[in-house]
């Protein structure tokens, strides 16, 4: 299985500023045949489930703000928040697509400073 | 509006069993890989299982843990997602979600508000 290593754990970020979480996966999730990452990040408020951001390790899914942006490839990956929104706060999570057992990060959690 | 409601939550005794559903509506049900993705209280995200569309052979894929206990199956007619627990453990106590996974990508992009199982005696 691959394994997802999300760091840090949790994070304090003020307004305006720029949050940076990562993450690595036990094994490249780069497909050679068509050079994509298959690692996605979500974000989840409490009580609501997982919302998709990025898909591809850098495409945002339509309506994410442009201050959401991903990079990395291969086994390194960063989730950027450009200028940390209050509606920010929450839990971050990497995920691979790349086969099953489909696995997530253990989750960031993002606050306000 | 596209919307998935899971129901059939509850509180189970261990070794019983549960079906869960969930009702999609708003786009072409058929056509995405479906999956199952559990949350324990106050823990992170657990892949349960998948199930491919009718034309990829409508195959099925599940997460070790519930591999033989667990069952996926789908109603492309009615538009339902269903999740068949059997063999029930204190572990399994979780919030289930369905969700799509993303034509074309594999990311899970749709997916419902959850419903809640817990198993204990």
């Amino acid at each position: 299985d691959i394994v997802m290593t999300q760091s840090p754990d949790s994070l304090a970020v003020s307004l305006g500023e720029r949050a940076t979480i990562n993450c690595k996966s036990s094994q490249s999730v780069l497909y050679s045949s068509n050079n994509k990452n298959y690692l996605a990040w979500y974000q989840q408020k409490p009580g609501q489930p997982p919302k998709l951001l990025i898909y591809w390790a850098s495409t945002r899914e339509s309506g994410v703000p442009d201050r959401f942006s991903g990079s990395g490839s291969g086994t390194d990956f960063t989730l950027t928040i450009s200028s940390l929104q209050a509606e920010d706060v929450a839990v971050y999570y990497c995920q691979q697509y790349y086969g099953t057992p489909y696995t997530f990060g253990q989750g960031t959690n993002l606050e306000i400073k | 509006e596209v919307q998935m409601v899971e129901s059939g939550g509850g509180l189970v005794k261990p070794g019983g069993s549960l079906r869960l559903s969930c009702e999609a509506s708003g786009f072409s049900f058929s056509n995405p890989w479906m999956s199952w993705v559990r949350q324990a209280p106050g823990k992170g995200l657990e892949w349960v299982g998948r199930i491919k569309d009718k034309t990829d052979g409508g195959t099925t894929d599940y997460a070790a843990p519930v591999k033989g206990r667990f069952t996926i199956s789908r109603d492309d007619s009615k538009n339902i997602l269903y999740l068949q627990m059997n063999s029930l453990k204190s572990e399994d106590t979780a919030l289930y979600y369905c969700t799509t996974l993303k034509i074309g990508v594999g990311a899970f992009d749709i997916w419902g508000q959850g419903t809640m199982v817990t198993v204990s005696s």
